[in-house]
């Protein structure tokens, strides 16, 4: 059974850091692109980052670029998203997800809650 | 950045009554399009691809239509366990690949 399980949430202060952690069971993470999405209380899901299946190539929306870092360890079947600088705005539900081969979000985990307040 | 655009906000439905939810991109998108359901506390739940092809284990009163940048969810007969918030999701350009801000649907 395909599962993607996050850890790593909490709370932290503004610019603090966290490193979220998603583990993949039931297949190969090193097959396939990952991704973050997020989703702040009430509200609906936001694209966060995704990394190819060699860890060579990463993108990241405009909100968080040069702040977090995904990467992945495919010894481990993980992926990760270091968080840098985080702000109030970051507080949300982070979801990490797999790509389909053509191109569409098919499994996501149950998501990880990151609180940014002082 | 394509925008998509989700309506209506919130739908009112009686249980086995028909829904029909809509999506529209701002550019068009083909049919690299993707509706998910998250019930609360929950994480999305694929529903259909490619505009129109369910996934694996969903029922069948689900149906996606559309191409381009206009596309429909309908749902035939509402049971108790589709009352929840519907997304759409276009992967045509990755990055980003943007999601419609939500439908809720909720017993009328």
């Amino acid at each position: 059974e395909v599962q993607v399980v996050e850890s790593g949430g909490g709370l932290a202060q503004p610019g603090g850091s966290l490193r979220l952690s998603c583990a993949g069971s039931g297949f190969p993470v090193s097959n396939y692109w990952m991704h973050w999405v997020r989703q702040a209380p009430g509200k609906g899901l936001v694209w966060v980052s995704r990394i190819n299946t060699d860890g060579s190539m990463t993108t990241y929306a405009d909100s968080v670029k040069g702040r977090f870092t995904v990467s992945r360890d495919d010894t481990q079947n993980t992926v990760y998203l270091q968080m840098n600088s985080l702000r109030v705005d970051d507080t949300a539900v982070y979801f990490c997800a797999r790509e389909w081969w053509t191109g569409y979000i098919d499994y996501w985990g149950q998501g990880t809650l990151v609180t940014v307040s002082s | 950045e394509i925008v998509m655009t989700q309506s209506p906000a919130t739908l009112s439905v009686s249980p086995g009554e028909r829904a029909t939810l809509s999506c529209r991109a701002s550019q068009s998108i083909s049919t690299k399009l993707a509706w998910y359901q998250q019930k609360p506390g929950q994480a999305p739940r694929l529903l259909i691809y490619d505009a129109s092809t369910r996934a694996a284990g969903v029922p069948a009163r689900f149906g996606g239509s559309g191409s381009g940048t206009e596309f429909t969810l309908t749902i035939s007969s509402l049971q108790s366990a589709d009352f929840a918030v519907y997304y759409c999701h276009h992967y045509n350009k990755w990055p980003p690949g943007t999601f419609g801000q939500g439908t809720k649907v909720e017993v009328k």
